[in-house]
């Protein structure tokens, strides 16, 4: 399995900042996303992180919000702007496996917003 | 849009006996489908891959696909409390990232 280091782990933060979290992963990846689970909900992809341009969003999510980077294989990051305390989430980066369509999650980022 | 049905539960299950998680998926195009086990607090773990129709096995894991039915199934044999968890199914038609559904919770009684 791959393996996905994610950081931070939680953070608190204030209303209108904006956070950033990263995303490692090994080169047994292809593909990149981007998931957010809201408090006792399952998992919704924000974006596919493309590398080297702009990431593609689901529906809901628009970029102003969620800017995403990848400017390599291995590494992406995930920025939640202007938060409020709607955004408090966890974001889960994963990965594809190279040989199989097998998903990987990274430890996720617990984000709370006062 | 891409749907994924699970039955929410809890489901109760005794140790010992098996568990049967079931899963329907709107999408006919469909060519992969995984379940995935988390636990409270924790990233989701994959546990079971399927792609064609039939079962397969792993350990007291099976899981069933019926593509004519759009129905995925996970069976767990001698069910412990270690396996008491939310169990996600998931599934994938193309390029885009998996749709999950919301989740089953699993409860094994002692």
């Amino acid at each position: 399995s791959a393996v996905i280091s994610q950081k931070p782990s939680r953070d608190i933060c204030q209303r209108g900042t904006s956070l950033t979290i990263q995303c490692q992963v090994d080169s047994q990846v292809t593909m990149m996303f981007w998931y957010r689970q809201q408090p006792g909900q399952s998992l919704t992809l924000i974006a596919t992180a493309n590398q080297g341009s702009e990431a593609t969003y689901e529906s809901g999510f628009v970029i102003d919000k969620f800017p995403i980077s990848r400017p390599n294989l291995t590494f992406s990051t995930l920025t939640v702007s202007n938060m409020s305390p709607e955004d408090s989430s966890i974001y889960l980066c994963s990965g594809r496996g190279v040989y199989t369509g097998e998903l990987f999650f990274g430890e996720g980022s617990r984000l709370t917003v006062l | 849009q891409k749907e994924v049905e699970q039955n929410s539960g809890p489901l109760s299950v005794p140790e010992g006996a098996i568990a049967s998680l079931n899963c329907t998926y709107s999408d006919r195009v469909s060519q992969s489908f995984f379940w995935y086990r988390q636990y409270s607090g924790k990233s989701p773990e994959l546990i079971m891959s399927i792609y064609s129709n039939g079962d397969k096995e792993d350990g007291r894991f099976t899981a069933q696909l019926n593509k004519a039915s759009q129905y995925v199934s996970l069976l767990i044999r001698d069910s412990q409390p270690s396996d008491s968890a939310t169990y996600l199914c998931a599934v994938i038609g193309g390029a885009d990232g998996l749709t999950f559904g919301k989740g089953t919770h699993l409860i094994i009684q002692p």
